[in-house]
């Protein structure tokens, strides 16, 4: 079955305590995403992938990672996570960035 | 930054009815997506309309474009309970800047009564 996975699905941390947040896609899709959803601000984007080893910056990149050492797995790194990066975060990917994004469930990320 | 933006905010209807919304955006865009959501779930892609296109298809759901008026909609026909969930428009652009271009609307939340 053609799926995002992404891990985990809930986090509760502490500022300051490193995570990563895994997001692996199983259509060898080239390019990748990862977005933020907060209420009254809709989806953000964080950072993209082109392909392996191809990684920029979109919207609100200010405190997170990423790495794109293989095609299917796309990780976000929060170094020191904070307060305000309490979010539903969603891993997407698509053949190319000119087509529509398949998502994954979402991790529901709360630091305190 | 922000560009399509969903209208109305919310709309509830009775089921078989049909749903119409509409999204509007500021600059010039190379493609616009439509994506439903059910509550806290992923995002699902729905329909995918180029600049140069007018109106799509895709079973019960029309999009039509009109880039003159940068703005487009998604009328979902015959609506079932199951349509409830929020959608968003979702605009794709070239232009350069930071983010790759694919900015979302906040969405609009559709309850279809049984």
């Amino acid at each position: 079955e053609a799926q995002v996975t992404q891990n985990p699905r809930y986090l509760i941390t502490v500022t300051g305590k490193k995570l990563t947040v895994t997001c692996s896609q199983n259509m060898n899709h080239e390019y990748m995403s990862w977005y933020r959803q907060d209420p009254g601000l809709g989806l953000r984007q964080i950072y993209y992938s082109m392909n392996v080893e191809v990684t920029d910056k979109g919207d609100v990149p200010e405190g997170y990672k990423v790495s794109r050492k293989e095609k299917r797995n796309f990780p976000l790194i929060l170094e020191s996570p904070s307060p305000n990066q309490t979010s539903l975060y969603f891993c997407a990917s698509s053949l190319s960035r000119a087509e529509g994004q398949y998502f994954g469930p979402g991790t529901r990320l709360t630091v305190t | 930054s922000q560009q399509g933006e969903e209208d109305p905010q919310a709309l509830s209807i009775q089921e078989g009815e049909n749903a119409t919304m509409n999204c509007s955006y500021k600059t010039s865009i190379n493609n616009l997506q439509w994506y439903r959501q059910n509550s806290g779930r992923g995002l699902v892609h729905l329909i995918l309309i180029r600049s140069n296109e007018r109106e799509k298809h895709s079973g019960r759901l029309r999009v039509t474009l009109d880039t003159s008026k940068k703005s487009s909609s998604l009328l979902i026909t015959a609506s079932r309970a199951a349509d409830t969930a929020s959608y968003f428009c979702a605009t794709k652009s070239y232009s350069g800047g930071g983010a790759d271009g694919l900015t979302f609307g906040k969405g609009t939340h559709l309850i279809i009564q049984p």
